[in-house]
């Protein structure tokens, strides 16, 4: 399975923008990149996921570089809710057999 | 819709006994998995089912741990005799297909072996 790293930890102010970074070198062309995140005392939820275009929805934005090698995050205006730790992984569809693989994540801590 | 159910919250069992955990996925969701969750890791996936058969469980221990979804809804994860090293969170998650991006989790059982 390809891998991705990601920062153990990163801070953020409420109600500024967060940029969570994801470096995937070793992406295959039909690995998708999916996010993941997981509140305190709670199962992972997910957040959003894209393959080669940048995607949008009400929770997050996910820009992808166009070499696909790293993808970013975006939370637009950082809430107290939104402090939890965020996974980056990737997944090929091709095959029943390829699950959703976590890694450690990255921990974000929203101050007030 | 309601979510993903698991119960119990939380077991704590001394080591060589055994364990069961149950889980009811979202109604309709064909795929189920149950994954290990150690404190400060990412989630591990145990073995994952579609409807009622084992798509893959190459990372289940399969001398102690056992899985099965009868009618390919509910499923139960049973850990026997447990270790010490089996205390973790286990977090049941549905998906409507295997190839479906979104999984829903539910918020687990914490299980602790002394």
């Amino acid at each position: 399975d390809a891998k991705t790293t990601q920062p153990n930890s990163m801070e953020s102010n409420e109600e500024e923008p967060v940029h969570l970074p994801c470096n995937h070198s070793t992406i295959s062309g039909t690995d998708y990149i999916h996010w993941y995140r997981q509140l305190p005392s709670q199962g992972p939820e997910y957040v959003i996921h894209g393959l080669t275009s940048n995607v949008n929805n009400r929770m997050a934005s996910l820009a992808i570089a166009e070499d696909r090698k790293s993808s970013t995050l975006i939370l637009h205006r950082a809430t107290l809710r939104d402090a939890a730790v965020y996974y980056c992984i990737l997944r090929d569809y091709n095959n029943a057999g390829n699950m959703l693989t976590f890694g450690g994540g990255t921990r974000l801590m929203v101050k007030p | 819709e309601a979510g993903v159910a698991q119960s119990p919250r939380y077991k704590i069992i001394e080591k060589r006994q055994s364990v069961a955990f149950w889980c009811n996925p979202i109604s309709g969701h064909a795929t189920l998995y149950w994954y290990q969750q150690i404190l400060g890791q990412g989630p591990k996936l145990l073995i994952q089912f579609q409807n009622n058969g084992v798509v893959d469980d190459s990372q289940l221990p399969k001398d102690r741990f056992s899985a099965e979804r009868l009618k390919g809804v509910d499923s139960t994860l049973k850990i026997q005799p447990a270790k010490l090293e089996d205390s973790a969170v286990y977090l049941c998650a549905s998906s409507s297909t295997w190839e479906s991006p979104s999984l829903h989790f539910g918020n687990g059982t914490r299980l602790t072996v002394t």
